[in-house]
């Protein structure tokens, strides 16, 4: 059965931190991995990745894959409070099987 | 604007009355799929439909029925909900099942 599990459950950090979000996954022939925000509605998407080694980056958020050791980490440099948000990993394997979601980080940011 | 539309936003109900929420997209998604989010569980996907008249059963799906007789519709009905159906449900839908989904907004259900 395919598996994500993510870590930490909860963290709470000032702004200005960087943070690294870990998400670990179990999937019979892996096609990609995606990690999604989730403020106070609808998830909204981050990145997806394919490729071992190649780091997804957009402003202060990066992400990266290791498919050797099936994890992936998300990383939020110099955080501010709209990072506040719960971050969902996501995997998914071959063919058309739907996404398999972790249970998510809730991250909260305190000035 | 590209979007996944979820109705009705917020619902309480009582044991046992039907109910339809539904979801419609306006990107000519193929994929379409329905998620219901409890703490502690995360997000638990309950049917999708890789198209028009393609359906399947996700990993919750007791208690549940979709349709979908056309490509942006995809409706979730609850022909007889109980209390353990209260939840916060989304809509999803992709190009194909192997692109990123857009969710809708949610839905927060309460059946008493």
């Amino acid at each position: 059965e395919d598996k994500v599990v993510q870590s930490p459950l909860s963290l709470v950090v000032h702004e200005g931190d960087t943070v690294t979000l870990n998400c670990s996954y179990e999937v019979t022939n892996f096609r990609s991995l995606l990690w999604y925000k989730q403020e106070k509605k609808a998830p909204t998407f981050l990145f997806m990745l394919t490729s071992s080694g190649i780091e997804k980056k957009s402003g202060r958020l990066s992400s990266i894959l290791d498919k050797k050791e099936l994890f992936s980490i998300l990383n939020i440099t110099a955080t501010q409070t709209g990072d506040s948000a719960i971050y969902l990993c996501a995997v998914q394997g071959a063919g058309n099987t739907p996404l398999v979601f972790g249970k998510g980080t809730r991250l909260s940011v305190i000035a | 604007e590209a979007q996944v539309t979820q109705n009705p936003r917020y619902l309480i109900t009582v044991t046992g009355k039907k109910l339809t929420v539904t979801c419609s997209q306006n990107m000519n998604h193929e994929y379409m799929s329905w998620y219901r989010q409890d703490p502690g569980l995360g997000l638990r996907q309950i049917y999708y439909s890789m198209n028009v008249e393609v359906t399947d059963k996700g990993d919750v799906p007791e208690g549940y029925k979709v349709s979908r007789k056309e490509k942006r519709n995809f409706p979730l009905i609850l022909e007889s909900p109980s209390p353990n159906q209260t939840s916060l449900y989304f809509c999803a839908s992709s190009k194909s099942g192997i692109h990123s989904y857009t969710f809708g907004s949610g839905t927060r259900l309460t059946v008493v």
